[in-house]
């Protein structure tokens, strides 16, 4: 067990919906990661907040958004959803934000588009 | 461009077989490596990371090398037992100043049937 939690565990949507994906991290660490995993793919990295504040993006579409809010849980928003989005979605955390520090990942999110 | 090449995509052994994974990138500035182990449908954990001047580091049964000069790492993985089937992924961090990024590996798929 990482200490970080993701919930829901599973989740199924239609195509046009919108859902929010939740992430606690570990407790101490500052820096959350959300990272997209599509079957059969290697990670995508998304998106890092550093204590409340954005601070690297990656390839995160338009249509998806995150946050970082005060108590250190963050938020993925997913909206608009395709079938392409259909993939395992995971946070990770680490104490500080510097590239390269140890993340620890949660058990991921199944997200479902049908 | 920076970019993690992993191989072999994938990898067949016995149980009890030795095995090496290969990691290859053009990364710059580099400022280490780590390697992920993940289980199928659960979050990477990492095994080990390396910093530009460390040549070999083991975590258990698992050895990673590195040569800067080549840009190349290997994971080593002895006396191999059916919990090792996993994928393995190469990270490389690369930091100039402000500007941080990781660059993340598709993996290898490793298999170590009875």
């Amino acid at each position: 067990d990482s200490g970080v939690t993701q919930t829901p565990k599973h989740l199924i949507t239609a195509t046009g919906q919108r859902v929010t994906l939740r992430c606690s991290p570990r407790s101490g660490d500052l820096s959350v990661y959300w990272y997209q995993q599509s079957l059969d793919q290697g990670l995508q990295f998304l998106i890092q907040y550093y204590n409340g504040e954005e601070r690297a993006k990656g390839n995160i579409l338009e249509r998806f958004s995150a946050q970082q809010f005060p108590d250190l849980h963050s938020e993925l928003n997913l909206s608009s959803l395709e079938l392409g989005d259909s993939a395992l979605y995971f946070c990770a955390s680490s104490v500080a934000p510097r590239t390269g520090d140890e993340q620890y990942f949660g058990p991921g999110t199944r997200l479902t588009v049908t | 461009k920076n970019q993690v090449e992993q191989s072999p995509q994938s990898l067949i052994i016995l149980e009890g077989k030795n095995c090496t994974l290969q990691c290859n990138y053009t990364v710059s500035p580099f400022s280490n490596l780590r390697w992920y182990k993940q289980d199928t449908g659960r979050g990477p954990v990492s095994l080990t990371i390396m910093t530009f001047s460390e040549n070999t580091k083991s975590n258990g049964r698992y050895t990673a090398t590195l040569d800067a000069d080549t840009k190349q790492s290997s994971l080593h993985i002895t006396a191999s037992q059916l919990s090792d089937s996993a994928s393995y992924i190469c990270v490389v961090s690369a930091s100039a100043g402000n500007n941080r990024k990781l660059i993340w590996g598709l993996g290898t798929s490793l298999a170590v049937n009875p």
